[in-house]
């Protein structure tokens, strides 16, 4: 059974970096399948951040594209996402998925995730 | 950019069947995936690839698309299907993920 886990600081101050790791258990990151960022912000829906390969491929949501950075670490099984100049509209649950096969599919699995609030 | 349009809320009494749509310009060419998301939980899959069942949803739970709208089916509606309804697809002429803005389904 495919387990993630979202992991990171709770409170960040504007202007600064959010930084976000999500470990993977169950699966080993290197065997295939795109590995995905998805954000809510508080009472509302959700959107797509990204996604990333084994190999280090991304895709990015455009909107977002100048700020994010998803990096891949496959000897400790997990990925990580960056979000650069945060503002208050970047609070948000954010939530690490599997995509079920390539970064075109569904996510088939979610870690739990996790609050982010920008504040000073 | 592509856009996909769902009603913010739907009603239903328990028992019988609701529908939530999720209208995208020719999104019968795209698949269409579905997820619920419970308060504070996170969103769980329900339909992939437009009609799929994951093991473990109840065949309760269909899906259709067409033309440009997509539809989400539950079948004998129960009081643990009150959740937010979300749908998915891949928009290749961005290189993005659309999620919808979500259906808030109330079991009444």
């Amino acid at each position: 059974q495919v387990q993630l886990q979202e992991s990171g600081p709770g409170l960040v101050k504007p202007s600064e970096t959010l930084s976000l790791t999500c470990a993977v258990s169950g699966y080993s990151i290197s065997s295939g399948y795109y590995w995905g960022w998805i954000r809510q912000p508080p009472g509302k829906g959700l959107e797509w951040i990204g996604s990333i390969y084994h190999s280090g491929s991304t895709y990015y949501n455009p909107s977002l594209k100048s700020r994010v950075t998803i990096s891949v670490d496959t000897s400790k099984n997990q990925f990580s996402l960056k979000l650069s100049s945060v503002t208050a509209a970047d609070t948000a649950v954010y939530y690490c998925a599997k995509n079920s096969g390539s970064h075109e599919v569904d996510f088939d699995y979610w870690g739990q995730g996790t609050l982010v609030t920008v504040s000073s | 950019s592509y856009v996909l349009t769902q009603p913010p809320s739907v009603s239903v009494a328990p028992g019988k069947t609701a529908r939530i749509t999720c209208g995208g310009n020719n999104i019968g060419s795209k698949s269409v995936h579905w997820y619920q998301q419970k308060p504070g939980q996170a969103p769980v899959l329900v339909i992939y690839y437009d009609s799929d069942r994951p093991s473990g949803i109840p065949e309760r739970f269909s899906g259709s698309n067409s033309g440009n709208t997509a539809t989400l089916t539950i079948s004998r509606v129960e009081a643990g299907d009150e959740a937010d309804y979300y749908c998915q697809v891949w928009d290749s002429s961005s290189d993005r993920v659309v999620f919808g803005g979500g259906t808030k389904l109330t079991v009444l």
